[in-house]
């Protein structure tokens, strides 16, 4: 099993600063990596596949990088309503065996 | 745009089995695989399992074989997710998530259902 590990577990950030989010896989999973931004209450949403894409209707303040084994999420900007916990995910191995990482909460300082 | 819409919440006992299903509407079942992720109270995500409906069969991680099963229904554009042999430990909110294609590439989920409570309780 491929493991995901997300760092720091909690990131705080003053609004309007910026916000870097890192996750590291096990193995190599070139850039078959998405993020996931899951607010209090709510269901996932897609925010980046294939590392570095943004799905559709996210922000341009989103962004992300990496290919491999490291990853990295980045908020360009910190606005309230990106206090969330995200998740990245690896989609690279088959049988598929998908792995989500454990997460990391943005909250506002 | 596709919308995944599952069923309701379920209380069941220890040793018994569930049966969540969710119903896809919008886009062409079949061009997409269906997963199943679920969460544990205050934990993350864990990606359970999933089908390329009418291309079957369904994969599992290790830790579910044997205790669960997925299937899809092409005719009315639903999958379908049982776990077996309930214990406390699968308490959790349960979404059936939607894969961007069939490919390795595209298995990332772009669209989820609003997700099932599953409580387990004596």
């Amino acid at each position: 099993e491929i493991v995901m590990t997300q760092s720091p577990a909690t990131l705080s950030v003053s609004p309007g600063e910026g916000a870097t989010l890192s996750c590291r896989a096990s193995q190599s999973v070139t850039s078959n990596v998405a993020w996931y931004q899951q607010k209090p209450g709510q269901t996932p949403r897609l925010l980046i596949y294939g590392a570095s894409t943004r799905a559709t209707g996210i922000p341009a303040r989103f962004s992300g990088s990496g290919s491999g084994t490291e990853f990295t999420l980045t908020i360009s900007s910190l606005q309230s309503e990106d206090c969330a916990v995200y998740y990245c995910q690896q989609y690279n191995n088959w049988p598929p065996t998908w792995t989500f990482g454990q997460g990391t909460k943005v909250e506002i300082k | 745009q596709v919308q995944l819409v599952q069923s309701g919440a379920e209380v069941k006992k220890p040793g018994s089995s569930v049966k969540v299903s969710c119903k896809a509407s919008g886009g062409t079942f079949g061009n997409y695989a269906i997963s199943w992720v679920r969460q544990a109270p205050g934990q993350g995500l864990e990606w359970m399992g999933g089908i390329i409906p009418l291309f079957g069969p369904a994969n599992y991680i290790q830790k579910f074989q044997g205790r669960l099963t997925i299937t899809a229904d092409g005719s009315t554009s639903t999958a379908y997710m049982e776990l077996s042999r309930l214990r406390s430990e699968d308490t959790a909110i349960y979404y059936c998530v939607k894969s961007r294609g069939r490919y390795l590439e595209e298995w990332y989920f772009d669209y989820w259902g609003q997700g099932t409570l599953v409580t387990v309780s004596s």
